[in-house]
């Protein structure tokens, strides 16, 4: 069964620094990837995908993921944080099998905090 | 921009009640999936359905919870009876095909006393 791990549970940066946010997953092929951020009171709002091909995949909102097959790992980055940005973001993985389709495994989420 | 709609928003009610949850998927999305979300378990799926078949419903306790779809444009989630541990935010989402992104409702947030 897939699984996804988001080692961090709240990451605070000030105004205008850069962003990482990690995500490892477990899956025994090739998966599907997401990141999705959650505001207070909201639904979840799909940020960037990952299917195949370029493993640098661009995002609404000026973030960008890497996935990196040998760690695997699909962080999350933004080079400067606006204050808008403070919410919850949660990675995903996806996958099909018998030709159906699976709901997403998500990890626990990452609560981001932006400094003035 | 299209969106997968969710009614109620809230709904408070008393242990033993029956609720019915609701959701409108984006209108040509042939793939339907239920979620909760709690502070301790996180975002769970608890059932699918591509083209309104029931795909896959092993995340929900099956004494009490069903789901179905009586036509493409409407998704249920009913309890009965209803529990004051199944209290969360229920997620409808719909995408368009398998393995596509899955686009979010704003959530059914329940809860039960």
């Amino acid at each position: 069964a897939q699984s996804v791990t988001q080692p961090d549970i709240h990451i605070t940066v000030s105004e205008g620094a850069s962003l990482e946010l990690r995500c490892n997953y477990s899956y025994g092929a090739t998966p599907y990837l997401f990141w999705y951020v959650q505001s207070p009171g909201q639904g979840l709002q799909l940020l960037l995908k990952y299917f195949s091909g370029d493993t640098l995949v661009q995002g609404i909102k000026g973030f960008e993921a890497e996935f990196k097959r040998s760690q695997s790992s699909f962080n999350l980055r933004k080079p400067s944080v606006h204050w808008s940005d403070a919410a919850e973001y949660f990675c995903a993985v996806g996958a099909s099998s018998g030709g159906g389709a699976d709901g997403l495994t998500f990890g626990k989420g990452t609560h981001l905090i932006i400094q003035p | 921009d299209a969106r997968v709609t969710q009614t109620p928003r809230d709904k408070v009610t008393e242990m033993g009640q029956e609720v019915t949850m609701r959701c409108q998927p984006i209108l040509g999305h042939n793939t339907v999936f239920w979620y909760r979300q709690t502070m301790m378990q996180g975002l769970e799926l608890l059932a699918y359905f591509r083209n309104r078949a029931p795909l896959d419903d092993s995340g929900m306790p099956k004494d009490r919870f069903s789901a179905e779809m009586p036509d493409a444009t409407l998704a249920t989630l009913k309890i009965q009876p209803s529990e004051p541990r199944d209290s969360a935010v229920y997620f409808c989402a719909s995408s368009y095909d398998f393995g596509q992104p899955q686009h979010f409702g704003d959530g059914t947030r329940l809860s039960i006393l």
